[in-house]
């Protein structure tokens, strides 16, 4: 079946650290990558995301590059703000059906 | 552009008491979707809707109904609430034709069951 699995948190980085948020997924077939975020008393928003294996998604400064080999699909940012604070999610759906799966989240904190 | 539109954004319920949460969205998407998200367990997929007419249980529907009125909305109720379906619940929506198309989410409907 179709799962993800992401870092735990809480994460609180100082401003102007590097983020990594790890999220591996186990699929058959060739899932679609997702990252989203949540704002505080808002709903989920797409950061980035990734259709294929050694796509790279980038948005805002974050990354993250579908890596088939090792299932794994990392956010990174190279230096984080304050408003980066928010929770994150891994996300995938599978090549076939209309189902997403969501990981657990990571709530970021960024102290400046 | 509204997008997802939920209501209400906030109801507190007696345990038995019946509600239904409205969602709509002016984005001429064809697939809905209800979530619910608890502390430590991410989203859970409720029910979806791959299109106008259909509709499929997901991770966790018991104890809830769905109804796709019309293309844009999708309405999710409880009958009978319980204490255990205190949550923040998120509809959703996508363009099922775009083979990688995203999730569209509202901004949530937060339920308190005493």
């Amino acid at each position: 079946g179709n799962s993800v699995t992401q870092m735990e948190g809480p994460v609180t980085l100082s401003e102007e650290a590097f983020l990594t948020i790890n999220c591996t997924y186990t699929a058959t077939g060739y899932p679609s990558l997702f990252w989203y975020v949540q704002y505080p008393g808002e709903g989920l928003q797409l950061l980035l995301k990734a259709t294929k294996a050694d796509d790279k998604g980038s948005n805002k400064g974050f990354e993250a590059t579908y890596r088939k080999e090792t299932t794994s699909f990392h956010l990174e940012k190279g230096s984080v703000q304050v408003s980066d604070s928010a929770v994150y999610f891994c996300a995938l759906r599978g090549n076939t059906g209309n189902q997403f799966y969501f990981g657990t989240g990571t709530s970021l904190t960024v102290i400046p | 552009n509204a997008g997802v539109t939920q209501t209400p954004k906030f109801q507190v319920l007696k345990t038995g008491q019946s509600m239904t949460l409205q969602c709509a969205q002016d984005m001429n998407h064809n697939s809905m979707y209800w979530y619910r998200q608890d502390p430590g367990m991410g989203l859970r997929l409720i029910y979806y809707s791959a299109s106008e007419g259909t509709t499929d249980k997901g991770e966790v529907p018991n104890g809830y109904n769905v109804s796709r009125l019309n293309k844009r909305e999708f309405s999710l109720r409880l009958e009978s609430a319980a204490p255990s379906q205190t949550s923040v619940y998120f509809c959703a929506s996508r363009l099922q034709a775009a083979s990688t198309g995203e999730l569209f989410f509202g901004e949530g409907s937060r339920l308190t069951v005493l």
